[in-house]
C-alpha cells in the first residue's frame, strides 16, 4: 500500500487568494488523482497528473483556476486559484496502486474560503 | 457513460442489527472494478474492498460482506451485527480500466444507534 500526506490538512482563506495544497507520496506512482468533495456531496473527479506530461481535466474543471505540477514521481500540487465561497470543499490526492486497480487516499484537505 | 447508484441515502439501526448498503454500477467495459470504502465523521477515506469484473465470488471479512451480482450490475455491502463505531458514509465506486480514476456514487450515510 501507498502511504500519502496532505499540506495543509486545513484551512481558511479569504476570498480572491490561492492556495496550494501538496501531496506527497512514500512510493513512486505514475498516476495521481485529484479529487473534491463538496460539503455533504460525494467525491468528484478534478484531474488527473502524470508525471511528465500535463494534467489531463474533467469537464467543469479548468487548467487556470485549478493549475496542478506533478514534478516527480513521488510529488504533486493542486492550487485552488481565486477562490470563492464556492470552492469550500475537501481536495484529496489519490494514486493508483502497483497492482493498478488499487486507490489510495490522502487525508484531504480542507477548505473553507470566506 | 460509467455511473454507480447508490439509491440509500440515509439509514438508521440500532445496535446488532444487520444492514446492507446498495449499489448497482453501468459500465459497458467488460473488465471493471468495484470498491466501497468508509469515510468517518474524521473525513478520512477508509478503503474497505475491490472487486475485479471476472471475480463473483462473495467476500467476508469479519462482520463486513460484499455480494456482487454481475447479472443485476450490484455490488452490495452487508454489515452483520452493527455496531456504533460503523456509523459513517459508505460510498461505491467504480473504476474503467486499471490505474485510472474512480466514479464514485453519493454515499450512503449510516447512523447506528447505541
Amino acid at each position: 500500500s501507498a502511504v500519502i500526506s496532505q499540506k495543509p490538512s486545513r484551512d481558511i482563506c479569504q476570498r480572491g487568494t490561492s492556495l496550494t495544497i501538496q501531496c506527497q507520496v512514500d512510493s513512486q506512482v505514475t498516476m495521481m488523482f485529484w479529487y473534491r468533495q463538496q460539503p455533504g456531496q460525494s467525491l468528484t473527479l478534478i484531474a488527473t497528473a502524470n508525471q511528465g506530461s500535463e494534467a489531463t481535466y474533467e469537464s467543469g474543471f479548468v487548467i487556470d483556476k485549478f493549475p496542478i505540477s506533478r514534478p516527480n514521481l513521488t510529488f504533486s500540487t493542486l492550487t485552488v486559484s481565486n477562490m470563492s465561497p464556492e470552492d469550500s470543499s475537501i481536495y484529496l490526492c489519490s494514486v493508483a496502486g502497483d497492482s493498478y486497480n488499487e486507490q489510495f487516499f490522502g487525508p484531504g484537505t480542507r477548505l473553507t474560503v470566506l | 457513460a460509467q455511473k454507480v447508484t447508490q439509491a440509500q441515502t440515509e439509514i438508521s439501526v440500532v445496535e446488532k442489527e444487520d444492514v446492507t448498503l446498495d449499489c448497482v454500477y453501468e459500465t459497458r467495459d467488460t473488465t471493471y472494478y468495484l470498491f466501497w470504502y468508509k469515510q468517518p465523521p474524521s473525513g478520512e477515506l477508509v478503503f474497505l474492498i475491490r472487486r475485479n469484473s471476472f471475480d463473483e465470488q462473495n467476500e467476508i471479512s469479519g462482520r463486513y460482506s460484499w455480494n456482487f451480482q454481475k447479472s443485476t450490475s450490484s455490488f452490495n455491502f452487508t454489515i452483520t451485527a452493527s455496531q456504533v463505531v460503523d456509523s459513517a458514509v459508505y460510498f461505491c465506486a467504480l473504476s474503467g480500466q486499471a490505474g485510472t480514476a474512480l466514479i464514485f456514487g453519493k454515499g450512503t450515510t449510516l447512523s447506528v444507534s447505541s
